[in-house]
């Protein structure tokens, strides 16, 4: 099973809104609704931050939002904060089993 | 808040054997699937495999003839065997619980253990 494909960096200032794409195929992202985005400080674990494309943990706030389209999914982050530079990985279902994205360094200028 | 804490050897040499457990506190092994995780530069994040409360597993079948789990439900912890490794295994190891077999969320996740494999 192939890695989904995310583009390696993005970056936005303060308070503006970036968005992370997640390219799959018919076999997973665009199959199932069971994509889910992580988000990795450095030197911690992932941390979940969206699951089912759209929904989000209680205590992740609702600037982090998902979507899906096709066989391409997105992660929007609104109102960006120093805090949430990061490294962002998206996961999703293959009928079998789970694939991740290589990950995105989301850099907050 | 379910929590989880793991630990195991970190510097293993060529065909020794990696071991990890994981120690959940702040909730059950019931009603969730309890999965390994590895990360390592050159494969990113790689599903390893999951076991429930019962003892049913599953394996990423590409390690699936190197990886055992097993549960201790007495101790609420789980763990992680992977026999004959080699310089490839190298990277962080994370525990962390899911609702379902479909792993369509995991958290938390434990803290990671670091392990190389260097003759």
């Amino acid at each position: 099973q192939s890695a989904l494909t995310q583009p390696r960096s993005v970056s936005g200032s303060p308070g503006q809104s970036v968005n992370i794409s997640c390219a799959g195929s018919s076999s997973d992202v665009g199959a199932y609704i069971y994509v889910s985005w992580y988000q990795q400080h450095p030197g911690k674990a992932p941390k979940l931050m969206v699951y089912d494309v759209t929904k989000r943990p209680s205590g992740v706030p609702d600037r982090f939002s998902g979507s899906k389209s096709g066989n391409t999914a997105s992660l929007t982050v609104s109102g960006l904060q120093a805090e949430d530079e990061a490294d962002y990985y998206c996961c999703s279902y293959t009928g079998s089993s789970v694939v991740f994205g290589g990950g995105t360094k989301l850099t907050v200028l | 808040q379910v929590l989880l804490q793991q630990w195991g050897a970190g510097l293993l040499k060529p065909s020794e054997t990696l071991s990890l457990t994981c120690a959940v506190s702040g909730g059950s092994l019931s009603n969730h699937y309890w999965t390994w995780i590895r990360q390592s530069p050159g494969k990113g994040l790689e599903r390893i495999g999951e076991i429930d409360h019962s003892g049913r597993t599953r394996f990423n079948p590409s390690l699936s003839s190197r990886v055992s789990l097993s549960v201790d439900t007495s101790k609420n912890q789980f763990s992680l065997r992977m026999t004959s490794v080699t310089a490839a295994d190298t990277g962080v190891y994370y525990c962390a619980r899911s609702s379902s077999w479909l792993l369509n969320w995991l958290d938390p996740w434990g803290p990671g253990t670091q392990v190389t494999v260097s003759s």
